[in-house]
């Protein structure tokens, strides 16, 4: 069965060390998709991409970054971690093709990030 | 930017009992609208949507109305059970992005 998968799934980590988040999917979804969750925000979108090659900036990207080499993988790096980027993260991915808008967003288990 | 408001934050309700979530958002750009649900420690899950086209949609005992000209969605859950338990949260778009609102805590008391 097709499934979107993170890596790793529970992280501790130090201010200031560079955090690579893995996220892959075999949906063969064109878009992927990071997003963080904090209790009172909900979910806030961090960058997304549209096909390889292609990557944007969402609502809170300042402090991580992504690349997008192939269709399966969108990793998210945090340059220099800080406290403020604990948080718990989510990838998800979606298909193209509808003519009415966006499509089924399906995600990941989570990445839990603690930095101390 | 869209911008989509979700009341209230939390919610009690008795079994059997019918829950209301509702959702306004900011861009009448926005065509779909997704309502996701997600249980203590796991991911979010899409439980139904509803797309620009259509007003109202039904799945079993959940249903989501859509109110394009007051840019405003909600969810309605009808008899109310247990398993119902959980952060409810509800998404508008535009293009291929969404945007969700904080979430709601649904809980229903046996």
């Amino acid at each position: 069965d097709a499934e979107i998968t993170q890596s790793p799934r529970h992280k501790i980590t130090e201010t200031g060390r560079q955090v690579t988040l893995a996220c892959h999917q075999t949906w063969n979804h064109n878009n992927m998709f990071w997003y963080r969750q904090d209790l009172g925000h909900g979910l806030r979108l961090i960058h997304y991409s549209y096909g390889v090659q292609d990557t944007n900036k969402g609502e809170v990207s300042d402090g991580y970054s992504v690349s997008r080499s192939n269709t399966e993988d969108l990793p998210l790096t945090l340059e220099s971690a800080a406290s403020s980027q604990t948080s718990v993260y989510f990838c998800a991915s979606s298909g193209t093709g509808s003519t009415t808008g966006a499509n089924v967003l399906t995600f990941g288990a989570g990445s839990r990030l603690t930095v101390l | 930017g869209e911008n989509v408001e979700q009341h209230p934050s939390t919610l009690s309700v008795q079994e059997g009992d019918s829950a209301v979530i509702k959702c306004t958002y900011s861009d009448s750009a926005s065509n779909y609208f997704p309502w996701y649900k997600q249980e203590l420690g796991k991911r979010p899950q899409l439980i139904i949507d509803i797309r620009s086209n259509v007003g109202e949609k039904k799945d079993q005992r959940i249903a989501v109305t859509l109110n394009k000209t007051a840019k405003h969605f909600s969810l309605h859950i009808t008899e109310t059970q247990p398993e119902d338990s959980a952060v409810y949260f509800c998404a508008a778009s535009i293009a291929e992005q969404l945007v969700f609102g904080k979430g709601m805590k649904l809980t229903v008391n046996p």
